[in-house]
């Protein structure tokens, strides 16, 4: 079976800098997603590791390690807009299904 | 286009009672899944489509429920005989396949309270 293993709530301070990790165990792997999800809306895409190493989209970054079934998504700059939930996601063995973890509430102090 | 569409957006609905959710997605994106989600949780998974042929349905999900795409396009959830523990948020995402990262485009949702 599939599972994924996130922190429930991490607080950071505006302007800041903070990690959300997530450790998974997926039967086959294609890839490591991250969602972002305000209260009350969809969640969002914000971010996909295919392969080991880090990738960048502005203020996000995500990094992913194959070998530990670990990844990260790096903030940075924080906002108070940042304040959301965070969900990592798998690409199970069948390469569409996706499986999520329980995600990781953000909190943000000015 | 505007996106993925979900109706209706709130349903209260008795114990017992049947209820279904349809779901319109982007029009271009052959996947199309659907997602419970309770508070404070991530999103579950439930079932996904390619087109109109459903792939996958999760072993969690009873019998109670299906879902159908008839002609690749929209999709609907039907719950029969529903039960307070279904009540929930079901959310709709599509996709496109052969797009590397698969990104899920979801849908506002389907809030169910049964009581």
């Amino acid at each position: 079976g599939q599972s994924l293993e996130q922190p429930s709530e991490v607080t950071a301070v505006e302007g800041a800098i903070v990690q959300i990790n997530c450790t998974y165990q997926t039967s086959g792997f294609y890839g490591l997603s991250w969602y972002q999800q305000h209260d009350g809306g969809a969640p969002t895409f914000l971010s996909y590791n295919a392969l080991d190493g880090l990738e960048e989209t502005g203020r996000f970054s995500s990094f992913l390690s194959r070998s530990d079934s670990y990844g990260y998504l790096l903030l940075q700059e924080l906002q108070m807009k940042d304040s959301a939930s965070y969900f990592c996601a798998v690409r199970d063995h069948s390469a569409s299904k996706i499986i999520f973890g329980s995600g990781t509430r953000l909190s943000i102090r000015p | 286009d505007t996106g993925v569409s979900q109706n209706p957006r709130h349903k209260i609905t008795k114990r017992g009672q049947n209820v279904t959710f349809r779901c319109d997605p982007i029009s271009e994106h052959n996947r199309l899944y659907w997602y419970r989600q309770t508070l404070g949780q991530g999103p579950e998974f439930l079932t996904y489509f390619q087109n109109e042929a459903q792939l996958e349905k999760s072993r969690l999900l009873s019998d109670r429920f299906s879902a159908e795409r008839p002609k690749g396009s929209f999709s609907t959830l039907e719950i029969q005989r529903t039960e307070q523990g279904d009540s929930a948020m079901y959310l709709c995402a599509s996709s496109l396949a052969d797009s590397g990262a698969n990104v899920l485009t979801f849908g506002a949702g389907s809030r169910l309270t049964v009581l």
